[in-house]
């Protein structure tokens, strides 16, 4: 079945830090991958997508890219800003799920020091 | 363009009563989708809606649980019974178009705590 391994976290550090957050899918078809964002006592809000292989996500400084290869969709950022604690969620779609429900990782929580 | 909008944002219940949580999701939006998300774990798909149509429902879905969606618009997912293994954030998300490329859209969740 599909699902989505992350990182376990949490991850702490400190400002302008380069961050890393791993994501691993396993999927029957060829699925869209996505990372969303959740901030405290929120839902959850999508920050980047791709949706074929080699494909590049970005949005605010973040950066994935769809590698089918080792099917992986890492999360990163050159230089964090404390306004980037929050958990990040990895997921994917796969088009071969009649209702292209999303399976969601479990989550990774960052905190960034000043 | 509005956002998805949850009602309540919190509920607070005794085990053993009924509840029902709203969703509005984005206008044009016509699929509907209902998660449960407990502390530390990513959301799990509960059930999916394109317009009025429930399509799909998940294991996770008891017979205590049911959703609907009347007019293609609104959805209400009803908990009845309630026990404590029900106490998590309840989310809904909503997405337009065709395909598994579409995004999904989420509202900010009803958290129901069970006493």
């Amino acid at each position: 079945g599909d699902s989505v391994t992350q990182m376990e976290g949490p991850v702490t550090l400190s400002e302008e830090a380069f961050l890393t957050i791993n994501c691993t899918y396993t999927a029957t078809g060829y699925p869209s991958l996505f990372w969303y964002v959740q901030y405290p006592g929120e839902g959850l809000q999508l920050l980047l997508k791709a949706t074929k292989a080699d494909d590049k996500g970005s949005n605010k400084g973040f950066e994935a890219t769809y590698r089918k290869e080792t099917t992986s969709f890492h999360l990163e950022k050159g230089s964090v800003q404390v306004s980037d604690s929050a958990v990040y969620f990895c997921a994917l779609s796969d088009p071969t799920n009649t209702g292209n429900q999303f399976y969601f990782g479990t989550g990774t929580s960052l905190t960034v020091i000043p | 363009d509005t956002g998805v909008s949850q009602d309540p944002r919190h509920k607070i219940t005794k085990r053993g009563q009924n509840v029902t949580f709203r969703c509005d999701p984005i206008s044009e939006h016509n699929r509907l989708y209902w998660y449960r998300q407990t502390l530390g774990q990513g959301p799990e798909f509960l059930t999916y809606f394109q317009n009025e149509a429930q399509l799909e429902k998940s294991r996770l879905l008891s017979d205590r649980f049911s959703a609907e969606r009347p007019k293609g618009s609104f959805s209400t997912l009803e908990i009845q019974r309630t026990e404590q293994g029900d106490s998590a954030m309840y989310l809904c998300a909503s997405s337009s178009g065709q395909g598994s490329n579409q995004p999904q859209h989420f509202g900010d969740g009803t958290r129901l705590s069970i006493l």
